[in-house]
C-alpha cells in the first residue's frame, strides 16, 4: 500500500516571500511516480510535475522547485517570490504497480498582499 | 479543446434517491476514475476502470456504483446506500502507460438535503 503525507494543512505567506510544501511518501514499490497538483477554488485538479523514482534530479520550472530526495522518501514543494494567484490547495500523489494515484491530504496555501 | 466534462457541476439529493454523476473524456484515454474528496481528507478512490466493460473497487466503494460500456465514459452512481454522500466528486482519466499524469474535470459538488 501507498501513503502520502502532506503534514502541513494550511500556510499563510506575503506576497515575494518564498514558500516551501512538504511531501512524504511511503510506498514498496522499487519503480514509483511521485505528482504535485494544484487546486485553484475553481476545483479542477492541475497537474504541475511529475517524477518517477530512478530520477533524483531536482527540477526548476520558473519559480517553481522540487527537491527530490528518496534517502528520506521527500518530495517537497517550493515556490519562490510567491503571488496571490498561487493561492490554492496543493497536492502530493504517488503511484507505483498499481496505476491509480494515491494522493495526499492537501496543503492550503495562502499569499497575502 | 480536448479534456474531460463532469456535469452537472452542483447537484441536489435528497435522502434515499440515486444520482448519476456524468463523466466524459475526449483524450482517447484507456483508464478513468472517480475520487471523492472531503475537507481535511484529499482525494479518495471510488472505482477506477481500465479497459472498457472492467472496473475495479477502489478504498472507498461501498454506497457507488460505476459502468463503463464506452471508452469516452465512466458515469458514477450514488445509491441511496451511501451513508454520507455530501462531498465534491472528481473524475480524471489517464493513458495506459504507467506512471502518466492523470487529467482531471471540474468536478460534481453533490448535496443531499
Amino acid at each position: 500500500a501507498q501513503k502520502v503525507t502532506q503534514a502541513q494543512t494550511e500556510i499563510s505567506v506575503v506576497e515575494k516571500e518564498d514558500v516551501t510544501l512538504d511531501c512524504v511518501y511511503e510506498t514498496r514499490d522499487t519503480t514509483y511516480y511521485l505528482f504535485w497538483y494544484k487546486q485553484p477554488p475553481s476545483g479542477e485538479l492541475v497537474f504541475l510535475i511529475r517524477r518517477n523514482s530512478f530520477d533524483e534530479q531536482n527540477e526548476i520550472s520558473g519559480r517553481y522547485s522540487w527537491n527530490f530526495q528518496k534517502s528520506t522518501s521527500s518530495f517537497n514543494f517550493t515556490i519562490t517570490a510567491s503571488q496571490v494567484v498561487d493561492s490554492a490547495v496543493y497536492f502530493c500523489a504517488t503511484s507505483g504497480s498499481a496505476r491509480q494515484l494515491t494522493f495526499g491530504s492537501g496543503t492550503q496555501l495562502t499569499v497575502l498582499p | 479543446d480536448g479534456g474531460i466534462t463532469q456535469s452537472p457541476k452542483y447537484l441536489f439529493r435528497k435522502e434515499g434517491q440515486n444520482v448519476t454523476l456524468s463523466c466524459e473524456q475526449n483524450l482517447n484515454h484507456d483508464a478513468m476514475y472517480w475520487y471523492r474528496q472531503d475537507p481535511g481528507q484529499g482525494l479518495r478512490l471510488i472505482y477506477y476502470s481500465q479497459i472498457v466493460n472492467d472496473f475495479q473497487k477502489g478504498d472507498i466503494a461501498e454506497g457507488y456504483s460505476v459502468s463503463r460500456e464506452k471508452k469516452e465514459s465512466f458515469p458514477l452512481t450514488v445509491t441511496s446506500a451511501q451513508k454520507n454522500p455530501t462531498a465534491f466528486y472528481l473524475c480524471a482519466s489517464s493513458p495506459k502507460s504507467r506512471g502518466s499524469e492523470a487529467f482531471f474535470g471540474q468536478g460534481t459538488r453533490l448535496t443531499v438535503v
